[in-house]
């Protein structure tokens, strides 16, 4: 079936440091792909929808300077929290669909910490 | 997007059927019930999805009423591997469309 693989798993690194998050699907080509945050013992939270070739279309309150979207093919976009601080730890999750209507799947996310 | 309504939580007990209600009275004729599930510290895990048939698959069966204002989710040997959260969430089908999460219902397997 249809996978989305993210890398790394886990981050733990200084404030200020940026940090980038890619996200590979990797049997079938996505032209869009998702990116989630979760707090703990919270719900995914949509961050951004990240389209090949294009900008990426963020959500209301999500910094676009901060979070910054790359989709350079059709089966990679990356996330990268540049400058990141404490209040950036969280559980970042992509997604993506294959063409004809199959469920979205999700990548196994990655956990950010920063010090 | 239809709302989704589930419980907070439930238990479970280990061998039994797990029977997990979603209500979603406003979902429109269009938009398919999916489930997915999010084991601690890892991805969403697509279960299953329909639109108003019943549905089965190796993981589990989506039981939608006539009305489709609400559905169950029904695992049938529940395992404590089964142990998570568990999101009910209504979306028309199609490509290039995110999810919208709600709190979903923590289910708890006991041995």
């Amino acid at each position: 079936g249809a996978v989305v693989s993210q890398h790394p798993s886990r981050v733990i690194c200084k404030s200020g440091t940026s940090v980038k998050i890619e996200c590979r699907s990797l049997d079938f080509q996505a032209t869009t792909m998702f990116w989630y945050r979760q707090f703990p013992k919270q719900s995914l939270m949509l961050m951004a929808t990240s389209n090949e070739g294009s900008k990426a279309t963020y959500e209301q309150g999500v910094e676009k300077d901060k979070f910054l979207i790359n989709h350079a093919s059709l089966t990679l976009s990356t996330l990268t929290v540049t400058s990141a601080h404490p209040e950036d730890s969280s559980f970042y999750i992509c997604s993506a669909t294959p063409w004809g209507g199959q469920p979205q799947h999700f990548g196994d996310g990655t956990r950010l910490s920063i010090l | 997007d239809a709302k989704t309504t589930q419980p907070p939580s439930m238990d479970c007990a280990e061998g039994r059927a797990a029977n997990l209600p979603c209500n979603h009275s406003t979902i429109s004729g269009n938009e398919y019930v999916y489930w997915y599930r999010q084991i601690h510290s890892q991805g969403p895990q697509y279960i299953i999805h329909g639109l108003k048939n019943n549905e089965t698959n190796e993981m589990a069966s989506l039981i939608i009423t006539e009305d489709r204002k609400s559905s169950t989710l029904i695992l049938p040997h529940a395992t404590l591997r089964d142990t998570a959260v568990y999101y009910c969430i209504v979306r028309v089908r199609g490509y290039g469309q995110n999810f919208v999460f709600g709190p979903g219902t923590r289910l708890s397997v006991l041995p």
